[in-house]
């Protein structure tokens, strides 16, 4: 099956510091998703995006599909931006979206 | 707005108690989903459901099954806890498209512990 890798695994940052999370998978997709689960638990749906950029106010990603990658970038980071950002994909005929390991983000005040 | 629920936020049930998770969509979405979240380990499928009375089993279906009786509501069963089942567990569900395209939308979570 297709392979989902993230990188960092986590991140400390400062508040107002910009950051780059990775995403890299091992086959085609046909949907990728970024998400953010926040200290309580909770997973929210940050972006959509099997290919191209799009933007989120302080947030925007870009998948380059032909090359296996996806970006998520926070700019100005706040402390409310702490959590776990997750990366996952679906390829082919399967309904299954496969999750990468993360990346734990700590933005500090 | 999508709104996926899970009827309990946290559990605490003993070894070899029969459980319940329950979820409810409100977007008359086709597919559902149930999800491990365990630390190191990410988010697992655990088993999915593209209609009523339809299942698959995913990545990690061992000791649960699932039952979809309406298409608004997909419960997952842990038929005999047991202490290696305390985890994290998260529903999702979508739309059905041609192209698998269609974005997952999750509840809150529920956190289950098997004493």
């Amino acid at each position: 099956g297709i392979q989902v890798e993230q990188s960092p695994p986590d991140l400390i940052l400062q508040e107002g510091a910009n950051s780059t999370l990775r995403c890299n998978f091992s086959d085609s997709v046909n949907n990728l998703q970024w998400f953010h689960q926040n200290p309580w638990g909770q997973l929210i749906n940050l972006f959509y995006i099997p290919s191209g950029t799009k933007q989120n106010g302080r947030l925007s990603a870009t998948t380059v599909a032909t090359e296996r990658y996806s970006l998520l970038y926070i700019s100005s980071s706040q402390t409310t931006d702490s959590g776990v950002y997750f990366c996952a994909v679906r390829g082919g005929a399967t309904n299954k979206l496969i999750f990468g390991t993360g990346t734990l983000l700590a933005v500090q005040p | 707005d999508v709104k996926v629920t899970q009827s309990s936020r946290y559990l605490v049930k003993r070894t070899g108690e029969k459980v319940f998770l329950e979820c409810v969509q409100d977007m008359d979405h086709e597919n559902m989903f149930w999800y491990r979240q365990d630390p190191g380990l990410g988010l697992r499928l655990i088993y999915f459901s593209y209609d009523v009375k339809m299942k698959e089993k995913g990545d990690i279906p061992e000791g649960y099954s699932v039952s979809r009786e309406k298409k608004e509501r997909f419960s997952l069963i842990l038929e005999s806890a047991s202490t290696n089942q305390t985890s994290m567990y998260l529903c999702a569900s979508s739309f059905v498209d041609r192209s698998n395209n269609s974005p997952l939308h999750f509840g809150n979570g529920t956190r289950l512990t098997v004493t």
